[in-house]
């Protein structure tokens, strides 16, 4: 199993441009969550997906937020514009059930 | 929302040592899970307890939930240089579901040799 895949690993973009982040869950998980790391805040959730729908997203920071999941095997998170504030780890992760598994994370810098 | 206390913050020992490490919560969990996360990479399922006193181990790592569902330790037995890394307890309350899992702040392991 190749587990949870995202892409890209690095991403380094200027202040007011377009960030997409993309995620493929793990094959058969009905759950799909996005993180966010800082050392000041620590492992953030952002939004989570139960098969391809919204459920939670009162942890997006803003409308410069947003997630989408149009198939059981693929999801974004799009930040625009983005801004220095944003540079953080991003994860995604998926479960079946409690056990979560994350993906290598996704280190946006924001300059 | 809910609020997971994890201790210590930092913990600096002599390789072969052994750790201990736990998370105390305010409320109930029904579910306990413990993540290392190595450096660059994303958090990994060590171990998952399900029934209060269930006492788990999976190699040198031994986890217990707590007979009051409001906490969970951690041990590494001998530890080695590869245990290195960032551990994390998460906490999954009644009625939260697959998406209620509340994240301590980690606990930072650092080997000297």
């Amino acid at each position: 199993d190749a587990g949870v895949i995202q892409s890209p690993r690095h991403e380094v973009t200027e202040m007011g441009q377009e960030v997409t982040l993309r995620c493929k869950p793990i094959s058969g998980h009905d759950y799909l969550f996005w993180y966010r790391q800082t050392m000041m805040r620590g492992l953030e959730l952002l939004i989570y997906f139960n098969n391809n729908v919204p459920i939670d997203d009162s942890g997006m920071p803003e409308d410069r937020f947003s997630a989408k999941m149009p198939n059981a095997s693929f999801s974004t998170l799009k930040i625009q514009p983005s801004e220095p504030r944003d540079s953080a780890v991003y994860f995604c992760a998926s479960s079946w059930g409690h056990e979560q598994y994350f993906g290598p994370g996704t280190r946006l810098t924001v300059t | 929302g809910q609020q997971l206390n994890q201790s210590p913050q930092s913990m600096f020992i002599q390789e072969g040592e052994d750790v201990s490490m736990n998370c105390t919560s305010s409320s109930i969990f029904n579910t306990w899970l413990w993540y290392k996360q190595d450096p660059g990479e994303g958090p990994v399922l060590l171990i998952a307890l399900y029934k209060a006193g269930e006492l788990t181990s999976n190699g040198r790592l031994t986890a217990q939930f707590g007979i009051t569902r409001k906490d969970s330790f951690l041990n590494i037995s001998a530890s080695i240089p590869s245990d290195v890394g960032i551990y994390f307890c998460a906490g999954q309350y009644p009625g939260g579901g697959a998406d209620g899992l509340t994240f301590g702040k980690g606990t930072h392991l650092i080997i000297q040799p």
